[in-house]
């Protein structure tokens, strides 16, 4: 049972380059996140997903895309990176049943990403 | 008012110490709890819930006032291993969609010195 599984782990890309962080998970989770973290701030939530074929946007989704074709796998999509995209990603997921959201995230180990 | 606000520390304490948290949130009708920890440079980690009656976990105790939409954690008998930063992490709703949602403080800083 790996739990949630991120790659890369580190990334330098140049400004306008695209790329693909991916995350899976074997928990069988039906909810799926993607967090940035920027230095000394908390967790901002780009997207997440309550199932499989099921996406939405967070707090700040611009120049980001994702898609959810199977339970295990959340793949987030930069599109033309730009230096303000220069963060830690995480990708986290949750049970939830229609009864109890008694249960919290499970991360990945996070991609640290610079734009230069 | 942030929906969950927490002291950011820095809090310096010695081996042995007790160390207490404190944590607000903004929504009423939250309905989880949870306190996690992140070492540097490394994912956040559930450290424990926070049930309405308080709970604790060996050196750990969390504590929760509804009325007053109030969260803390308290260590006991430091060591230097609980240095880390301490989320205070809250469930706006109880059941799923958005409110699925976990909202997350920028965290309180702990370090425990020899």
């Amino acid at each position: 049972n790996a739990g949630v599984t991120q790659t890369p782990k580190f990334r330098i890309l140049k400004i306008g380059q695209s790329m693909t962080l991916q995350c899976t998970q074997d928990m069988n989770h039906n909810y799926m996140y993607w967090y940035r973290q920027d230095p000394g701030m908390g967790l901002k939530l780009i997207y997440y997903s309550v199932g499989a074929g099921i996406t939405d946007k967070g707090e700040v989704p611009n120049g980001y895309n994702v898609s959810r074709s199977t339970t295990e796998d959340f793949p987030l999509r930069l599109e033309l990176a730009a230096p303000s995209q220069t963060s830690v990603y995480f990708c986290a997921s949750r049970f939830i049943t229609g009864t109890s959201t008694n249960y919290g995230y499970t991360f990945g180990s996070g991609t640290r990403l610079t734009v230069v | 008012r942030k929906e969950v606000e927490q002291d950011p520390g820095p809090f310096n304490v010695p081996e042995g110490a007790t160390v207490a948290f404190n944590c607000t949130y903004s929504n009423s009708a939250s309905q989880s709890f949870f306190w996690y920890r992140q070492d540097c440079r490394k994912e956040p980690k559930l450290l424990m819930s926070v049930y309405s009656s308080g709970n604790e976990d060996g050196r750990f105790t969390a504590q929760l006032n509804r009325a007053s939409q109030y969260i803390s954690l308290l260590i006991r008998d430091s060591k230097l291993s609980d240095s880390a930063t301490y989320l205070c992490v809250v469930n706006p709703m109880n059941y799923g969609g958005s409110q699925g949602n976990l909202i997350f403080g920028k965290g309180t800083k702990l370090s425990v010195k020899p």
